[in-house]
């Protein structure tokens, strides 16, 4: 079992619509949570970053974060066409902060 | 700033052959980082530096792998022999303060096909 887990999609919802991503994850040590964005043929790119449980909006984005059921998430509201990009979430251990471990990403597509 | 550079951007070689990947990263950055991305196994992080000190190789797949950072501007990932399945886009990645999880900037990859 992989220690994080996230459906790879496809995902296709129309322009306007809330769009909700998801992981979930096994290792109870992990305290930081972020999730990435990869356009296609592109490295990821940082999109927002949470330290242990709770919320974090920025803009049309929120992130959330629930420790106790091993579950996090990233909202994306009045989703537009340049949204569309694969999303990665990623989460590491105090203990090793630089080692992220990544889900398996995403694929969204807005459609116009 | 330029930003994370890698080269080659595209590498197709033969099975068996040497293959080094090269990797810049951003100044003043002390974390580099070298993942493998794949379908089946998606980003994989196979071995990371901090101050030009490799600090975790734990994923780097088999002895066939071998990482350098030789000063603070330049890292290699080479593999010898090539296999069909090592056949990824390889990221380099760097972030400017080791020991957090700061931000980790990716450079653009290169797409290695082994044939």
């Amino acid at each position: 079992q992989k220690e994080v887990e996230q459906d790879p999609g496809p995902l296709s919802v129309p322009e306007g619509a809330i769009v909700s991503l998801n992981c979930t994850y096994s290792n109870s040590a992990f305290q930081y949570f972020m999730w990435y964005r990869q356009y296609s043929r592109k490295g990821p790119e940082l999109l927002m970053y949470t330290y242990s449980s709770g919320n974090k909006e920025d803009g049309r984005f929120t992130a959330q974060v629930d420790k106790s059921s091993k579950y996090i998430s990233l909202f994306i509201r009045d989703s537009q066409p340049s949204d569309s990009a694969t999303y990665l979430c990623a989460m590491s251990a105090v203990g090793g902060a630089q080692k992220l471990v990544f889900g398996q990403g995403t694929r969204l597509t807005i459609n116009p | 700033d330029a930003g994370v550079i890698q080269s080659p951007r595209h590498e197709v070689t033969e099975m068996g052959q040497e293959v080094t990947l090269r990797c810049k990263p951003i100044s003043g950055h002390n974390s580099l980082f070298w993942y493998r991305q794949t379908m089946m196994r998606g980003l994989e992080l196979l071995i990371y530096f901090n101050n030009n000190v490799p600090i975790d190789d734990s994923g780097m797949p088999e002895d066939r792998f071998s990482a350098k950072m030789p000063n603070a501007s330049f890292s290699t990932l080479k593999i010898q022999p090539s296999e069909p399945r090592d056949s990824a886009v390889y990221f380099c990645a760097s972030s400017s303060r080791s020991g957090s999880p700061n931000e980790q900037f990716f450079g653009p990859g290169t797409r290695l096909t082994v044939l």
